[in-house]
């Protein structure tokens, strides 16, 4: 079935530090792909998406491209700040009859200043 | 603006007791979903609508019930409460058509099963 793997965390970075989280899918067809972000307490905020091969989602200076020949959508920024301290989820929609939202388990950005 | 809102927002029961979670859209998105957040193993979809009088089982249906009697409305229920349900609920909906529509979510609901 399909399904999504992404990096282990938590991940701790310096404020302006590159970031990079891996994401992996595995699906059937051609599925959409998303960036979730979730602050401490709150729900999850969809933070970029892409809707088929090559496209770049991007958002806030996040930006993740869909790449069919590896079925990844890695997650990177530039310079990190302490404000991205949060969970970062990469799910995909395989669509069918229900457009059900398949998610990687999350992993854990802690920016320190 | 409210988006999706849930109550309540924290909760705590005991073993065997019931009770039902509220998940209020303002949308008017026709499909809806519950899922549960666990450490280390991301977001689980319990069940979902796909519009008003609908419902069906996602991943993880075992111990819950749903309704779905309002378009607006989906309930999400505990018969008889188990430690193992024990988790975050958060409840999502959208407007289903086609896959390239994101879902939007709820704040959660933190319960405790003691």
């Amino acid at each position: 079935g399909d399904s999504v793997t992404q990096m282990e965390g938590p991940v701790t970075l310096s404020e302006e530090a590159f970031l990079t989280i891996n994401c992996t899918y595995t699906a059937t067809g051609y599925p959409s792909l998303f960036w979730y972000v979730q602050y401490p307490g709150e729900g999850l905020q969809l933070l970029l998406k892409a809707t088929k091969a090559d496209d770049k989602g991007s958002n806030k200076g996040f930006e993740a491209t869909y790449r069919k020949e590896t079925t990844s959508f890695h997650l990177e920024k530039g310079s990190v700040q302490v404000s991205d301290s949060a969970v970062y989820f990469c799910a995909l929609s395989a669509g069918g009859a229900t457009n059900k939202l398949i998610f990687g388990t999350g992993t854990l950005l802690a920016v320190q200043p | 603006n409210a988006g999706v809102t849930q109550t309540p927002k924290f909760r705590v029961l005991k073993t065997g007791q019931s009770m039902t979670l509220l998940c209020a859209q303002d949308m008017n998105h026709e499909y809806m979903y519950w899922y549960r957040q666990d450490p280390g193993m991301g977001l689980r979809l319990i069940h979902y609508s796909v519009g008003e009088g609908t419902t069906a089982k996602g991943e993880v249906p075992d111990g819950y019930n749903v309704s779905r009697l309002k378009k607006q409305n989906f309930l999400l229920g505990l018969e008889s409460a188990a430690p193992s349900q024990t988790s975050v609920y958060f409840c999502a909906s959208s407007t289903g058509q086609g896959i390239h529509q994101p879902q939007h979510f709820g704040d959660g609901t933190r319960l405790s099963i003691l």
